[in-house]
Parts: structure tokens; C-alpha cells; sequence
């Protein structure tokens, strides 16, 4: 079974900022919390991930709770590409492990 | 360019024949996996393998069959004993080993259709 828990669909305006969480409360100090989209018939794609401190890349920032048990992934401001389903999963850092995705959080970016 | 070849992109199948998926990466990683996707759905996983010649059973592997002869190379077979087979599947990699938490790269799928 999935160790995250998401909502089903979200939906917001182009150009503003979207907030998608993730519970996981009962993640162990050693995964780290991943983050992946999947576009429409395509495999999904690498987003973000972390461990305790926030994070920020190109594509998104990733806060984290201070005791982990929980994550928002932070899109400053979306665009109508930035429509897709949306996967929060955990990874163990000793190693390779059973990856399990939820159902993760369908967003609709309105224009 | 390095990445994750998966082929065919669509098969079609008669009910009661076996199927390979093909799923290649040049990336040099050492853990691959095979997840199914069904219309609306999250990804569910079949089997995954850490190493060469290693494989284990995901949440539903029955009527599935893998094999992981080179690190290269994760084919999946769809067995007749699958009874729903018709799904999008796709294929992913990702380096491990002791403390590299590497991405997860995926191949652009495989769409199986049952006739």
C-alpha cells in the first residue's frame, strides 16, 4: 500500500500559485519524499525531492514539515503546462526498495 | 542520449497469448521496475529488480513474468493468466546503492490492448 496519502484533484487559476500536499505520517528518518507529474499518456517525470530542509529547483520548491510527517509541493506561478497528476512518494536512502505510488492529486490549471 | 526505451508503444493481443514488453536503459542504473496503469488510475506496481539476475514480486505480479539477464535490459511478459490484462505499463530505472537517492527515470510506456 502507499505510504503517502493525497487529494484526488485540485484546481487553479494560470499564474497563481498552487499548493499540492502530501501526507506521510508514518515516514521513517530514513526516506527521503519524492515528487513526480505524469502528463496524459506519458511516463512520469521527476519533479523534486527532499529530506528535513525545504528545497528549491526550477521547476517547483518543496517545503517539508518540521517532523517530516508531511510535505507541500509549491508551484510559484502555474501554467496551463503545469495540468497533470501529480505523485508524492517516500524513498528509503539504504537503498533500492518497493517504490509504490498512490493515486496522486489530478490539477487543472484554468486559463 | 542516455534514457529508458520501451517498446512496442502499442501491441495488440488475442486472448489467450503471451506478450513481452521491452525495456531498455543506457543510463547504467542498477534497479529497474515495472509498474501497470489502468484509465484514471495511479501506477501499481508488477516487479521490480535491484540487481542482476535479482527480481521481487510487486503488489500484483500475478499472471506477469520478468527476467533481468543483463543490467541493461527488464523485459516483462503478460502471460495468458492474466485475466485483465489490457493497461498502460511502464518501465522505470533509477541508480542505488548506499546513499544515492537518485531519481526515478521512466520510458514513455507501452499501451496493450486485448482484443
Amino acid at each position: 500500500d502507499a505510504k503517502t496519502t493525497q487529494p484526488n484533484s485540485m484546481e487553479s487559476n494560470e499564474e497563481e500559485p498552487v499548493h499540492l500536499p502530501c501526507n506521510h505520517s508514518t515516514i521513517s528518518g530514513t526516506d527521503y519524499i519524492h515528487w513526480y507529474r505524469q502528463l496524459p499518456s506519458q511516463g512520469p517525470e521527476y519533479v523534486i525531492h527532499g529530506l528535513t530542509s525545504n528545497v528549491n529547483n526550477r521547476m517547483a520548491s518543496l517545503a517539508i514539515a518540521e517532523d517530516r510527517k508531511s510535505s507541500t509541493l509549491i508551484l510559484h506561478r502555474a501554467t496551463l503546462r503545469d495540468a497533470a497528476v501529480y505523485y508524492c512518494i517516500l524513498r528509503d536512502r539504504q537503498g533500492a526498495q518497493k517504490l509504490v505510488f498512490g493515486q496522486g492529486t489530478r490539477l487543472t490549471i484554468n486559463p | 542520449d542516455g534514457g529508458i526505451t520501451q517498446s512496442p508503444k502499442y501491441l495488440f493481443r488475442k486472448e489467450g497469448q503471451n506478450v513481452t514488453l521491452s525495456c531498455e536503459q543506457n543510463l547504467n542504473h542498477d534497479a529497474m521496475y515495472w509498474y501497470r496503469q489502468d484509465p484514471g488510475q495511479g501506477l501499481r506496481l508488477i516487479y521490480y529488480s535491484q540487481i542482476v539476475n535479482d527480481f521481487q514480486k510487486g503488489d500484483i505480479a500475478e499472471g506477469y513474468s520478468v527476467s533481468r539477464e543483463k543490467k541493461e535490459s527488464f523485459p516483462l511478459t503478460v502471460t495468458s493468466a492474466q485475466k485483465n490484462p489490457t493497461a498502460f505499463y511502464l518501465c522505470a530505472s533509477t541508480p542505488e546503492g548506499q546513499g544515492r537517492i537518485g531519481e526515478l527515470f521512466f520510458g514513455e510506456g507501452s499501451r496493450l490492448t486485448v482484443l
